[in-house]
């Protein structure tokens, strides 16, 4: 099956600075790419997602980019702010059935 | 709309007891998951289905069941509670199951004693 593993676990970063997280993944027949954002006791929630044929997406101050021949997205959030404190967890899939997510990025924005 | 509900929110069982998760969706989405969610691990699935009448094993589907009642309802039950069983459980849906939006419930806590 899919193995996707994400880093860094922990990313402090100063307000207005950029902040990235990475991941890669194995299986070559992953063709569908989600980030999803979690706030402290809340549900998970899709920030951007990506699918193969796409090798950048930007929404506003946020950034996916996918290297499909490398196996490896990672998210860029720009002019971070204090309401973008919270845990990043990316995804992979040949579909939307069986998503496979990496471990969370806890992502703290100094003020 | 509601979107994705979930019930109950919390939990306390002691190891050996039974109980039902239940999940409903007002999206008319076809697909729906069930992940649960441990410290450290990110999500993972446990069941889903694709649509109304079907249900696939995820990753982790040892220890539990589900059911698809209609297409709004999915529910995942738990035969003998164990403590690794620990967890936050999340219900999901999507619109179809070729990379669409999964919209996610609030979540149960369940603590197995």
């Amino acid at each position: 099956g899919e193995n996707v593993e994400q880093h860094p676990s922990t990313l402090s970063v100063q307000e207005g600075d950029s902040a990235v997280i990475k991941c890669t993944y194995s299986d070559s027949a992953s063709n569908y790419f989600p980030w999803y954002k979690q706030e402290l006791g809340k549900r998970p929630q899709l920030i951007i997602d990506i699918r193969s044929n796409v090798g950048e997406k930007k929404d506003q101050r946020i950034a996916v980019t996918l290297n499909k021949t490398a196996k490896h997205f990672s998210l860029h959030i720009t002019e971070t702010q204090p309401e973008d404190s919270a845990v990043y967890f990316c995804a992979a899939g040949p579909n939307d059935y069986k998503l496979s997510f990496g471990a969370g990025t806890t992502v703290t924005v100094r003020a | 709309n509601a979107g994705v509900t979930q019930t109950p929110k919390f939990q306390v069982l002691k190891t050996g007891q039974s109980m039902t998760l239940q999940c409903a969706q007002d999206m008319n989405h076809n697909s729906m998951y069930w992940y649960r969610q441990d410290p450290g691990m990110g999500l993972r699935l446990i069941y889903y289905s694709a649509s109304e009448g079907t249900t696939d094993k995820g990753e982790v589907p040892n220890g539990y069941n589900v059911s698809r009642l209609n297409k709004r309802e999915f529910s995942l039950r738990l035969e003998s509670a164990a403590p690794s069983q620990t967890s936050v459980y999340f219900c999901a849906s999507s619109a179809t199951g070729l990379g669409e939006t999964q919209y996610f419930g609030p979540g149960t806590r369940l603590l197995v004693l």
